[in-house]
């Protein structure tokens, strides 16, 4: 059982590239999300999804763009990379239908560097 | 606004003493607190859940116990180990626009000195 998996685990990009970074999960969890963790601060959140083709901006999303065509995989999209995107990233995702807490499982992330 | 606090970035205990970590929110309406850890180059890991109508959970070597007075959490770890040592997330949940928001604390480094 992989769990969550993140691809790529680092990337160096230059100012105004685009990238995509890939998750996927096996655990048919209807809740994913992507994080992003700088020096220093908590975990804030970019996009979320709670199913295939929905998703919803966080505190975070300036920059990025999501989809959710299955409900295995949740890529995040950088069009026109920028410094501050330098950060570590983390996909989660979790099964929640009402109820009890909201338990999330993290890939191991990704780093990426923008120069 | 950082509705969950972690005020020490960082915390010493020797192995075999208690280790205890705190956390502050500022929103009555979390149901849901929870405690992640965190290894260098891994993600975090779910340790420890406690509900707002409850005050204490135990699991193990883990005790979660919660202050709603006070908005106040905090994870006891006893006894501490050197495989304990990681950055340590509070986090806390509830259901806003018919979805469960999780909000993260900023962490908490814990070193357990062998």
């Amino acid at each position: 059982n992989a769990g969550v998996t993140q691809t790529p685990k680092f990337r160096i990009l230059k100012i105004g590239q685009s990238m995509t970074l890939q998750c996927t999960q096996d655990m048919n969890h209807n809740y994913m999300y992507w994080y992003r963790q700088d020096p220093g601060m908590g975990l804030k959140l970019i996009y979320y999804s709670v199913g295939a083709g929905i998703t919803d901006k966080g505190e975070v999303p300036n920059g990025y763009n999501v989809s959710r065509s299955t409900t295995e995989d949740f890529p995040l999209r950088l069009e026109l990379a920028a410094p501050s995107q330098t950060s570590v990233y983390f996909c989660a995702s979790s099964f929640h239908r009402g109820g009890g807490a909201n338990v999330l499982t993290f890939g191991a992330g990704s780093r990426l560097t923008v120069l | 606004d950082q509705q969950v606090k972690q005020n020490s970035p960082s915390l010493s205990v020797q192995e075999g003493r208690i280790s205890i970590l705190n956390c502050d929110y500022t929103n009555s309406m979390f149901d849901y607190f929870l405690w992640y850890k965190k290894y260098p180059a891994e993600g975090p890991t779910f340790l420890i859940s406690i509900s707002s109508i409850k005050d204490k959970n135990e699991d193990g070597r883990f005790t979660v116990f919660l202050n709603k007075s006070a908005k106040h959490l905090s994870l006891h770890i006893v006894p501490s180990q050197p495989g304990d040592s990681a950055v340590y997330f509070c986090a806390a949940t509830l259901i806003s626009g018919g979805y469960q928001k999780v909000t993260f604390g900023t962490g908490t480094k814990l070193q357990v000195i062998p």
